[in-house]
């Protein structure tokens, strides 16, 4: 149980367009969702956390106009970068909370801006 | 606020021999939760073990074992009998118990097995 996919696991797109990534929670219901963005071989950094039925919460540093998220709800959230630039390129993960507080993490989503 | 620390960039290990991960923490929360991830190459995040700061055990998954040092805030990841499918980005993670449930990620140290 427990699983989370993400939608797509890879992206191109060119700069300038907007770009939607889908986090679903496939077994349970999750009030809460977060998104993280990693470069390469660096750690995960937190950028929202995701809300079903509310505003996210963006962390200190994140544009919340470019990071779009919306949580509309118990299964999906997504994340829509606008306006994407080669400096978005990274890749972009999100997790869902189980009722216990617990973690589970999509596979992740590749983003290539071009 | 937590503060996660991961002095090991990178790490070679022979096959079959056992690899300690260093882990070291701050935080003013009285009660937390330590996690261990490994993230192989493919990207997604592998949940390995857990460890309560109010758990009285040292916490074991299998060929994982926390070494948990409450005092010295170090949370240590041992990884027994290593394999080579064990080479990936292993990271470090606290959040508080309760709250807003965010995880505080440490740099990650990069373990290669060696044939």
């Amino acid at each position: 149980g427990a699983v989370v996919s993400q939608h797509p696991s890879r992206v191109i797109c060119k700069s300038g367009t907007s770009v939607k990534i889908e986090c679903r929670s496939l077994d349970f219901q999750a009030t809460t969702m977060f998104w993280y963005r990693q470069f390469p071989k660096q750690s995960l950094m937190l950028m929202a956390t995701s809300n079903e039925g509310s505003k996210a919460t963006y962390e200190q540093g994140v544009e919340k106009d470019k990071f779009l998220i919306n949580h509309a709800s118990l299964t999906l959230s997504t994340l829509t970068v606008t306006s994407a630039h080669p400096e978005d390129s990274s890749f972009y993960i999100c997790s869902a909370r189980g009722q216990l507080g617990e973690q589970y993490f999509g596979p992740g989503t590749r983003l290539t801006v071009t | 606020a937590q503060k996660i620390t991961q002095t090991q960039p990178g790490m070679f290990v022979q096959e079959k021999e056992a690899v300690t991960l260093d882990c070291t923490y701050d935080t003013s929360d009285p009660s937390y939760g330590l996690f261990w991830y490994k993230q192989p190459s493919s990207g997604e995040m592998i949940f390995l073990i857990y460890q309560g700061s109010y758990d009285q055990q040292n916490a074991t998954e299998g060929r994982y074992s926390l070494n948990f040092q409450k005092a010295r805030k170090s949370a240590n990841l041992v990884i027994s009998a290593s394999q080579l499918g064990d080479s990936a980005m292993y990271f470090c993670a606290m959040r508080p118990l309760g709250g807003d449930y965010k995880l505080s990620f440490g740099a990650g140290t990069t373990v290669t097995v060696r044939a």
